[in-house]
């Protein structure tokens, strides 16, 4: 079983459309989350981190689920823009100064 | 603007070659990362430092060393490379947030990459 584990899509979906994405990982030890996005042929840029009380930042909405050990993305409205594939990251090792990425999951958003 | 510079974006080279990629940052980060990303596997860790001359091993650090003399540069070394290092190469750069081994993750700043191909 991956570390983090995400739907690899593609998600393809209208502008204008809510999606949602979730991501899983193993460790029930975890504290840290975050949720990075990465343009074709460009290296990731962080998007928002993940609280436990769950977050917002404009159209982007982030929860975090301890019982299940999953977080999750929802875009509302979606923009052309917003496609883009989305990596979930989580620290799985408490002590160590080190992150893992999923491998990501592909939004299309479509005219 | 901070800014994460890796040497090369393309490079080829041969089996057996000796590969030297750096990264330069121009944040003051103590933290620095090599990763490689794979299609369908997704970033994985190589090495990471949080200190000049210190180091610590990644998820795959097999036929890989490095190197941090100074706290701007992170250079990545392949000894002796071999086509399953065939990948893309990122670097990346965090502040401290807390101690070495506690405290809190920084947003990772990471450079454009290095499309490695080893024939």
């Amino acid at each position: 079983r991956k570390e983090v584990e995400q739907d690899p899509g593609p998600f393809n979906v209208p502008e204008g459309a809510t999606v949602a994405f979730n991501c899983t990982y193993s460790n029930s030890a975890s504290q840290s989350f975050f949720w990075y996005r990465q343009d074709c042929r460009k290296e990731p840029k962080l998007l928002m981190s993940v609280y436990s009380s769950g977050n917002e930042d404009g159209r982007f909405t982030a929860q975090l689920n301890r019982a299940s050990q999953y977080i999750s993305l929802l875009i509302r409205d979606s923009k052309l823009s917003d496609s883009a594939t989305y990596l979930c990251v989580v620290n799985m090792e408490m002590g160590r100064r080190a992150l893992t990425f999923g491998s990501g999951t592909r939004l299309q958003v479509q005219p | 603007d901070v800014k994460v510079t890796q040497s090369s974006r393309y490079l080829v080279k041969r089996t057996g070659e000796k590969v030297f990629l750096e990264c330069v940052q121009d944040m003051d980060h103590e933290n620095m990362f090599w990763y490689r990303q794979d299609p369908g596997l997704g970033l994985r860790l190589i090495y990471f430092s949080y200190d000049v001359k210190m180091k610590e091993k990644g998820d795959i650090p097999e036929g890989y060393s490095v190197s941090r003399e100074k706290k701007e540069r992170f250079s990545l070394i392949l000894e002796s490379a071999s086509t399953n290092q065939t990948s893309m190469y990122l670097c990346a750069s965090s502040l401290l947030v807390g101690t070495a081994t506690s405290g809190s993750f920084d947003e990772q700043f990471f450079g454009p990459g290095t499309r490695l191909t080893v024939l």
